[in-house]
């Protein structure tokens, strides 16, 4: 149940554009389509931004987006907002039937 | 509205045990998988456990297993994590959370700190 690696930070320009990875194996990631993605700010409960991959919950802007090639997933979001700054976490269902996070990837927006 | 209630948190001693409880409510909660996650003091999420909607099907992260039992009582809307031979690494805010693949609703969490 190694967790999933993720880079430790990512930064971005207001109105631009930044993609987060999320790195698994087959037995995670690149085996089911049961991708989640978290936006945490401090102090705060999760937040669930994507779902299996990239299907995105009411509520939540379309500048968030979700995607997986083989073992990685990754999280694009277009247009940085100064809200947009928090801690963000990748999930996947793994083979054992149980979960697994990301290390987390802090945002900041310059 | 959903919501979810987490309590029970507190500080106990290295072995000691703990029990915490989540209260749901503004859902049919006895249709979902629910899950455990906790977050140590400055650092990640961290899975811990779900259960079926029925109870009948349980699963733990390593870490914890043979030490939390998850259980729930779906005519209480309510869901339990009882936490056995607790360490400190195991000091964590722990949250509850709706659903089995990806979490749409979660409480605000209960702090527990493990410490002599």
């Amino acid at each position: 149940q190694s967790a999933l690696t993720q880079p430790a930070s990512v930064s971005g320009s207001p109105g631009q554009s930044i993609t987060i990875s999320c790195t698994g194996t087959s037995s995670d990631i690149g085996g089911f389509n049961y991708v989640s993605w978290y936006q945490q700010h401090p102090g705060k409960a999760p937040k669930l931004m994507i779902y299996d991959v990239s299907d995105r919950p009411s509520g939540v802007s379309n500048r968030f987006s979700g995607s997986k090639s083989g073992n990685t997933a990754s999280l694009t979001i277009s247009g940085l907002q100064a809200e947009d700054e928090a801690d963000y976490y990748c999930r996947s269902y793994t083979s054992s039937s149980t979960l697994v996070f990301g290390g987390g990837t802090k945002l900041t927006v310059l | 509205e959903v919501q979810l209630v987490e309590s029970g948190g507190g500080l106990v001693q290295p072995g000691g045990s703990l029990r915490l409880s989540c209260v749901a409510s503004g859902f049919t909660f006895k249709s979902y998988w629910m899950t455990w996650v906790r977050q140590a003091p400055g650092k990640g999420l961290e899975w811990v456990a779900n259960i079926k909607e029925d109870g009948s099907e349980k699963y733990y992260v390593d870490s914890v297993k043979g030490r939390f039992t998850m259980s729930r009582d779906n005519a209480k809307n309510s869901l339990y994590l009882q936490m056995n031979s607790l360490r400190v690494e195991d000091t964590a805010v722990y949250y509850c959370a709706r659903g089995k693949f990806s979490s749409t609703y979660w409480g605000q969490g209960t702090l527990v700190t493990v410490s002599s």
